[in-house]
């Protein structure tokens, strides 16, 4: 069955840029039912959508977060990353990768990864 | 503050049946876009509980049932159980920010 994985630096200096994969496996990430999306969620706090990607490209964004924002899709991988540039520490979430039906549900979720920004 | 508002918390006695409301507006619920819930056990990622605003995915129970009414929709639980104990999220399509928006949680407590 697909199944999502997110990796990258679980700490992060404030102004730096944040840089998350989401791996693919189980299924093909250009599946043209879906987008692939990224969800955070501070500590304690609500899930916060970031933004979501079609294989093809095109994508948008939380507005916002939008002028930090790049989400980018490599299907000769089956991945898709998240870049999220001048992070402060509001910044500070589990993140999780997600596929997306159309521009509906999340259906399938990765386990998340928690980023720190921190100096 | 979200774009749809969910009660923090909710509670209810084993067997009993809640509900958990998800309240929007004329650029999301209102507009017909489909509401979804998520269940979050502590420690865990969001699971999809209910999808386009009544359909259950499979090997959800039929305990959880969704529904959906002019800028608001519902989840409800039915013979409430210890595990149903965790945070529940709505989440739609909003025209105007064009993109997708989550509710902020009902925190669901088995008395």
């Amino acid at each position: 069955q697909l199944q999502l994985q997110e990796s990258g630096p679980g700490l992060v200096k404030p102004s730096e840029t944040l840089s998350l994969t989401c791996a693919v496996s189980g299924g093909s990430i250009t599946n043209s039912n879906y987008y692939w999306g990224w969800i955070r969620q501070p500590p304690g706090k609500g899930l916060e959508w970031v933004g979501s990607i079609y294989y093809s490209g095109s994508n948008y964004y939380n507005p916002s977060l939008k002028s930090r924002v790049t989400i980018s899709v490599d299907t000769s991988k089956n991945q898709f990353s998240l870049k999220l540039s001048s992070v402060t520490a509001a910044d500070t979430a589990v993140y999780y990768c997600a596929r997306q039906r159309g521009l509906n549900a999340f259906d399938i979720w990765g386990q998340g990864t928690m980023v720190i920004v921190s100096s | 503050q979200s774009v749809l508002t969910q009660p923090p918390s909710v509670s209810g006695a084993p067997g009993q049946r809640v509900t958990i409301s998800c309240t929007g507006s004329s650029s999301n619920i209102g507009a017909r876009y489909d509401v979804h819930w998520y269940q979050q056990l502590p420690g865990t990622a969001p699971k999809l509980l209910i999808y386009g605003n009544s359909n259950r995915p499979s090997g959800v129970s039929d305990r959880f049932s969704g529904s959906k009414s002019g800028t608001s929709a519902s989840l409800a639980i039915t013979g409430l159980q210890a595990e149903d104990e965790a945070d529940y999220y709505c989440q739609s399509f909003d025209s105007s920010l064009s993109g997708s928006v989550f509710g902020g949680g009902t925190k669901l407590t088995v008395l």
